[in-house]
């Protein structure tokens, strides 16, 4: 497609529940990260794909969070045990050179009640 | 990557020239300056980059100082579609990383 596609764009969950966020890329790109972006914060990062592994993972806050892309184009990211703290806009970009090729989806809201 | 520091909130009268500032006095020689833009409910957009000399596209000119511990973005003729959140960044494109910091960045208000 023409952009970085992201599905639900809203997701309101009870606490507790399993999430999972899509994301879909620029075809072609092989980068693809995701950021998570709280209220009046700039987005943070939580992990960056390169082809169908994880090249760095070290932003996940803790281990509910995982996130998969087997073919190495749609990213799913997953949330286990939902808390209310997890209640931010999930942000996916994807990238094929660098950072100034940066293209970012509009985001899924997700809120934890 | 370095650390970089923007003012909170800039207000700009639209037609006029915007100008946000950036320190970013640890930057390494590898580091380029990045600057992105989020509207409101979208993601981050990207503007322009540079490494030591001014760069312009169709969307802003950057100016780096010599020292290049500071940075300038400006945006000539600012329109009320510019009112966003202005974020400057300091990224190596040497890094196997791809990660951005992304910081607080700049609310900037355009009023008409």
């Amino acid at each position: 497609g023409a952009g970085v596609s992201q599905t639900p764009s809203n997701k309101v969950t009870e606490k507790g529940k399993y999430v999972e966020l899509r994301c879909d890329p620029i075809s072609g790109h092989t980068a693809l990260y995701w950021y998570r972006q709280s209220l009046g914060q700039g987005p943070e990062f939580l992990i960056y794909f390169q082809g169908t592994g994880a090249a760095d993972d070290s932003g996940l806050p803790n281990d509910r969070f995982f996130a998969v892309r087997p073919e190495g184009s749609v990213s799913t990211l997953k949330i286990q045990r939902t808390e209310r703290g997890d209640s931010a806009v999930y942000l996916c970009a994807s990238s094929l050179q660098g950072a100034e090729g940066y293209t970012f989806g509009s985001g899924t809201r997700l809120t934890v009640v | 990557d370095a650390k970089t520091t923007q003012p909170t909130s800039m207000d700009c009268a639209e037609g006029r020239a915007a100008n946000l500032p950036c320190n970013h006095s640890t930057i390494s020689g590898n580091e380029y300056v990045y600057w992105y833009r989020q509207i409101h409910s979208q993601g981050p957009q990207y503007i322009i980059h540079g490494l030591k000399n001014n760069e312009t596209n169709e969307m802003a000119s950057l100016i780096i100082t010599e020292d290049r511990k500071s940075s300038t973005l400006i945006l000539p003729h600012a329109t009320l579609r510019d009112t966003a959140v202005y974020y400057c960044i300091a990224f190596d494109r040497g890094s196997t990383l791809g990660r951005l910091y992304f910081g607080r960045g700049t609310q900037l208000t355009v009023w008409p």
